[in-house]
């Protein structure tokens, strides 16, 4: 069964550190990997990782992808209070009329000031 | 644009009632997924609607279903509500033909409590 495991369960770090958040995935037919911090509700997505692109930055966050591994970090430089979030992996499963996304559990951050 | 807008935002049922969610995606996308979202289990697909049609579905049960109008809004609807039903519900739209090709937008949750 595909399935998508995330590490740690929860992290406090202090305003300034690195943190870097962990997913690994067992899926039959690898499609993408997709990151999204959870702040209150809404999931808000984050990156897409994909075969053609397994190197994703944006500002202080960025993401890599090994698919060899099966595994995909997601970084977090010089962390602020406002990342404080659940960071959630996902990735695409299923065949036809059966596709859906696997989240992990996700990664419950908290940065102090 | 507007983002996915979903009613209620709140709701308490009773065990044995029936109850239905309403979403409304952004302009022009027409997939639409709904989720449950649980402590324990986290989160999980429910099902997806493209073009008013289930395309695709997860592992619950019959009693969670779902149908998608012509302008894209979506209901879900859930009978028979148990009390393992009370979770934070998601809807997600994405705008493309293939849905796990686009990363998907959620709104913010209908919280459902069943007592």
């Amino acid at each position: 069964e595909d399935k998508v495991v995330q590490s740690p369960l929860s992290l406090v770090v202090h305003e300034g550190d690195t943190v870097t958040l962990n997913c690994s995935y067992e899926v039959t037919n690898f499609r993408s990997l997709l990151w999204y911090k959870q702040e209150k509700k809404a999931p808000t997505f984050l990156f897409m990782l994909t075969s053609s692109g397994i190197e994703k930055k944006s500002g202080r966050l960025s993401s890599i992808l090994d698919k060899k591994e099966l595994f995909s970090i997601l970084n977090i430089t010089a962390t602020q209070t406002g990342d404080s979030a659940i960071y959630l992996c996902a990735v695409p499963s299923g065949g036809s009329g059966t596709y859906k996304y696997i989240f992990g559990t996700g990664t419950r951050l908290k940065v102090l000031a | 644009k507007a983002g996915v807008t979903q009613t209620p935002r709140y709701l308490i049922k009773t065990r044995g009632q029936q109850v239905t969610l309403s979403c409304s995606p952004i302009s022009g996308h027409r997939s639409v997924s709904w989720y449950q979202q649980t402590p324990g289990q986290g989160l999980q697909f429910l099902f997806e609607y493209f073009s008013e049609t289930q395309r695709n579905k997860g592992n619950f049960p019959g009693r969670f279903s779902g149908r998608q109008f012509s302008n894209s809004r979506s209901e879900m609807n859930v009978s028979t509500l148990e009390l393992g039903d009370s979770a934070l519900y998601l809807c997600a739209s994405s705008p493309g033909l293939n849905f796990l090709s686009y990363e998907q937008y959620f709104g913010p949750g209908t919280r459902l409590t069943v007592t």
